[in-house]
Parts: C-alpha cells; structure tokens; sequence
C-alpha cells in the first residue's frame, strides 16, 4: 500500500461521544500534519508533527487531540465536539519543511 | 495574517483552451509555492511545486512564479473537460518566531470548469 491512508473515511458521531482519526502513510516522510477543510473556507492547519514531535499548533480547540507514536502515524482523538465541528478532516505528510505535502482521502466528520 | 488571495470563480474555458489561474500572496518571504487540483468530495492532489522565479512547465502545466510582485499562476494548456475542479494555491512562508515553517497557507481555490 503506498501513500497517505486514512480511516474512516466518514463518521458521524453524538457531542457526548469519543471517537478517533487515523492517519498512516507509507511515504517514508518525517513530518505529518491534520487539516480542516469546511465549506468556504481555505484549508485550516491543526498540528504539526516533525519525527514524532509536535511542531506546531494553531490555537485549537483542546477538543482536538493529537497523538504521533512514530512517524509513520498520527492520530486525531476527538471528544465532546460541536456541531461546527463537521468538516473534512485532512492527513499529509511531507519529508520536510518547504517540501510538497501528500494528503489522504480524508475523514468527513459529521457531529450531530 | 498571512494571506493567500485566488479568485473564486467559476472561471469557464472551452475544451481545448488555455485555463490561466491566479495567486497572489502577503508572506514576502515565502519560498516554497504548490498547486493542488481538489476535485469535488475528495482530497487535494499536489500538480505543481515551484521554488524559484520563472516558468515550471510539467506536461500540460506551466507553474509561473514572481516574487518580486508575489504572483503565482498555473496554466494549463489544451485544456480537457477532467481538468474542471478546485485548483488550490498553497504558500510556505518562512520560519519566524511563531511559524515553524512547515505549514503551507491555502487559498480558497478557484473553480475551474471545461465546457465540452
């Protein structure tokens, strides 16, 4: 399997519930990021993860919980969402900083 | 606020034509530029990085950068009725303080449809 997988590719979930993204890629790259993309809206990064450790993180929600046990996976652990949380959930990764990233097919996340 | 700044669209070529899509970008310093094709329901697909001021032709793509005016393009030549989708324009700026570098910064893409 080469490239970017992630599951579920959807999910719909209750506010109250706990639920988890994953991502894995088969790239050989350091780094992997989550994006969120919602309707109208540019590309949001979430996290970034460089050789396991967190790079970067934009002001989310502590709703919104990563974890990267090795570089070829990442997780999202979500709980206690809220409805404006519904969008597509995007995994990339990239062998470096500056270097083009490669996505998944996503997770279309549905918060009822 | 680093921006990146594409025409919505929908912007609409005949079969055949040359499709000419826009960015502009706010990070002066940026250094790293993709294209990303987006069609609908599915994720971004990366057609095009450029790094330095010129054209970057691959196939049917040219990639135009202009740094000096923080332009970026794509045209797509021939253009065919597969290529209607979202064309993503995505910047990396450089390092700073509270930018490690490895975030690209996404327009919201432009529309692109091929009329047969």
């Amino acid at each position: 399997e080469t490239g970017v997988t992630q599951t579920p590719r959807h999910l719909v979930m209750g506010m109250t519930n706990k639920k988890s993204l994953k991502c894995e890629q088969h790239l050989g790259h350091n780094a992997m990021y989550w994006y969120k993309q919602s309707a109208k809206k540019p590309l949001e990064l979430m996290f970034v993860y460089s050789l396991e450790e967190r790079v970067e993180n934009n002001s989310v929600p502590s709703r919104f919980s990563p974890e990267c046990p090795n570089s070829s996976h990442l997780f999202l652990h979500l709980h206690t969402l809220q409805p404006e949380d519904s969008a597509l959930y995007l995994c990339a990764s990239s062998q470096d900083k500056g270097q083009p990233q490669h996505f998944g097919d996503g997770t279309r996340l549905s918060i009822l | 606020q680093k921006e990146v700044e594409q025409n919505s669209g929908p912007l609409s070529v005949p079969e055949g034509a040359i499709a000419s899509l826009n960015c502009t970008y706010s990070d002066r310093g940026s250094q790293s530029f993709f294209w990303y094709r987006q069609y609908s329901g599915k994720s971004p697909e990366l057609i095009m990085s450029i790094y330095s001021n010129g054209d970057k032709e691959d196939g049917r793509f040219t990639a135009q950068l202009n740094k000096a005016s923080q332009y970026v393009s794509l045209l797509i030549r021939d253009s065919q009725p597969s290529d209607s989708a979202t064309y993503l324009c995505a910047v990396n700026p450089l390092p700073t303080n509270s930018n490690s570098g490895y975030a690209l910064n996404f327009g919201k893409g432009t529309s692109l449809l091929v009329t047969p």
